[in-house]
């Protein structure tokens, strides 16, 4: 079975602080993706990446930059957090087969007061 | 822009009552749709990928069907347990996914 990390479940951030969110995969995907959901907005992709060191801007990458350093591992940062960055955050990964299927972790919901 | 409206927003059932989830989509070369189920406070958990016109798939309750331009996910009897929002989300011409606002179905016993 694909298994998807994320470091924290729970993350509570005050306003300007730097905040690192970790997602790690166990199935040596080449694709990663960090989504936000909000309530009646449902998924949207922040960034991406199909490879160690690239990164692709998603639909609302302001506020957020990425890092992947290693295949397994894929970090969102958010350089100075902001209450409107209150979310719940998913990582998920996907190999780059015909199946192209996308694999979620558990999420991170993150209060910024 | 690839484009996913899911419906209803949310749909209340008894037990053993058979219904459907629809979900609209526009898309520049459809290279899948996925349907995933969604438990409060978790990570959405794929279902099915469908890829072509007349495709179907089932898990156990759950039946999955795709048309051109819509997708249909058959509840067949639901318990309970299927409580959960299922989103629907496209593949175009590359590796992103667009997800529907989902449907929350609470089936009462």
């Amino acid at each position: 079975d694909v298994k998807v990390t994320q470091s924290s479940r729970y993350l509570v951030k005050r306003t300007g602080e730097k905040v690192f969110l970790e997602c790690v995969q166990d199935m040596d995907h080449e694709n990663m993706f960090w989504y936000r959901q909000d309530p009646g907005l449902g998924l949207r992709l922040i960034y991406f990446s199909y490879d160690v060191k690239m990164k692709e801007k998603g639909d609302i990458p302001e506020g957020y930059s990425v890092s992947r350093e290693k295949k397994e591992r894929f970090s969102l940062i958010l350089e100075s957090a902001s209450t409107n960055q209150t979310s719940m955050y998913l990582c998920a990964s996907s190999s780059r087969t015909s199946t192209d299927t996308q694999y979620f972790g558990p999420g991170t919901r993150l209060t910024v007061l | 822009e690839d484009q996913v409206t899911q419906s209803p927003e949310a749909l209340r059932l008894q037990e053993g009552e058979s219904s459907s989830l629809n979900c609209s989509y526009t898309v520049s070369g459809l290279r899948g749709l996925f349907w995933y189920r969604q438990d409060p406070g978790k990570g959405p958990e794929f279902l099915f990928t469908l890829y072509s016109a007349g495709e179907e798939k089932e898990k156990e309750r759950l039946k999955a069907t795709l048309t051109k331009k819509e997708s249909f996910l058959h509840i067949t009897a639901p318990k309970p347990e299927d409580s959960a929002t299922y989103l629907c989300a496209v593949r175009g011409g590359d590796y992103k996914l667009s997800f529907g606002a989902g449907t929350t179905v609470t089936v009462r016993a």
